[in-house]
C-alpha cells in the first residue's frame, strides 16, 4: 500500500521549454504532498508544499513563477518548471501524505524522482 | 531551522561486515525517517521511526528522542545494500515538512 507515482522518470528537452511532472497517490488520499530537488551528490531540499485545493507554498529562494504547482485533487498533484534553463537539470522527488490514518505523525510516501535535463 | 547531521559521510565495507550509521538532531523532533536511495535515485523508505527500535530482516534502527540520534544497523551487508542512506526529521511546528541529512554513502564490495 501507500504508492506515489511520479511521472516521466526522465525528461530531456531543450532550453526555453516548459515541463511537467505528475506526482500521483495511487491507493490513497494525499491531502499534502512535497516536492523536493536534489543536485547531484547533494541531498534532498525542500522545494514547496502542496495542499490540496490551496495554493502551494515554497521555501526560501525557490521561484513561485518558475515552478508551478498544481494540486487540484487529493490524489494528484503537478509540478511545471516553465522556460527552463540548463540550471534547472536537476533530479526531483515528490511525496505524498496519507489522509485519515488516524496516526497524529504520518510518514511520507515517496515518488521514484524525475531526471530533467535541459540542453 | 533544525540540524540533521549523518555520520559517516562515507563507509566502504566488505561484503558480510556489520555497520552502523548514525544522524543526530538539533532539536526535539516528532517524526524520523531512515531511507536508502538506490543507485537509479529510488528513495526507498526503511523504517518509521520517532522513537525506540524496530527491526527488518538484516536491518534495525533506534532512536533516542530525549538525546537526539538515531542510528541504522546493517548487519551481513551484501553488495545490494549499495547506495546512499538519508535519515530525514520532523518537527512539530514544521507542517509535516521533513529535513534531511546529507547522507551516507555506502558502498559494499564483492
Amino acid at each position: 500500500g501507500a504508492v506515489v507515482s511520479q511521472h516521466p522518470s526522465r525528461v530531456i528537452c531543450k532550453s526555453g521549454t516548459s515541463v511537467k511532472i505528475e506526482c500521483r497517490s495511487l491507493d490513497f488520499q494525499a491531502t499534502t504532498m512535497f516536492w523536493y530537488r536534489q543536485f547531484p551528490k547533494q541531498s534532498l531540499m525542500l522545494m514547496a508544499t502542496s495542499n490540496e485545493g490551496s495554493k502551494a507554498t515554497y521555501e526560501q529562494g525557490v521561484e513561485k513563477d518558475k515552478f508551478l504547482i498544481n494540486h487540484a485533487s487529493l490524489t494528484l498533484s503537478t509540478l511545471t518548471v516553465t522556460s527552463a534553463h540548463p540550471e534547472d537539470s536537476s533530479f526531483y522527488i515528490c511525496s505524498a501524505l496519507q489522509r485519515g490514518t488516524g496516526l497524529s505523525v504520518q510518514p511520507q510516501h515517496f515518488g521514484d524522482g524525475t531526471r530533467l535535463s535541459i540542453l | 531551522g533544525i540540524q540533521v547531521e549523518q555520520s559517516p559521510p562515507d563507509l566502504i565495507l566488505q561484503e558480510g561486515a556489520n555497520s552502523t550509521l548514525r544522524c543526530n538532531f538539533s532539536d526535539s523532533v516528532n517524526n524520523l525517517q531512515w531511507f536508502h536511495q538506490n543507485p537509479w535515485g529510488q528513495l526507498i523508505n526503511l523504517f518509521y521511526i520517532p522513537s525506540g527500535t524496530k527491526q527488518n530482516g538484516r536491518l534495525s534502527a533506534t532512536t533516542v528522542a530525549t538525546e537526539r540520534y538515531s542510528l541504522l544497523y546493517i548487519s551481513s551487508s551484501q553488495t545490494t545494500d549499495s547506495g546512499v542512506y538519508f535519515c530525514a526529521v520532523e518537527q512539530g511546528t514544521s507542517g509535516s515538512r521533513l529535513t534531511f541529512g546529507e547522507g551516507t554513502q555506502l558502498t559494499v564490495n564483492p
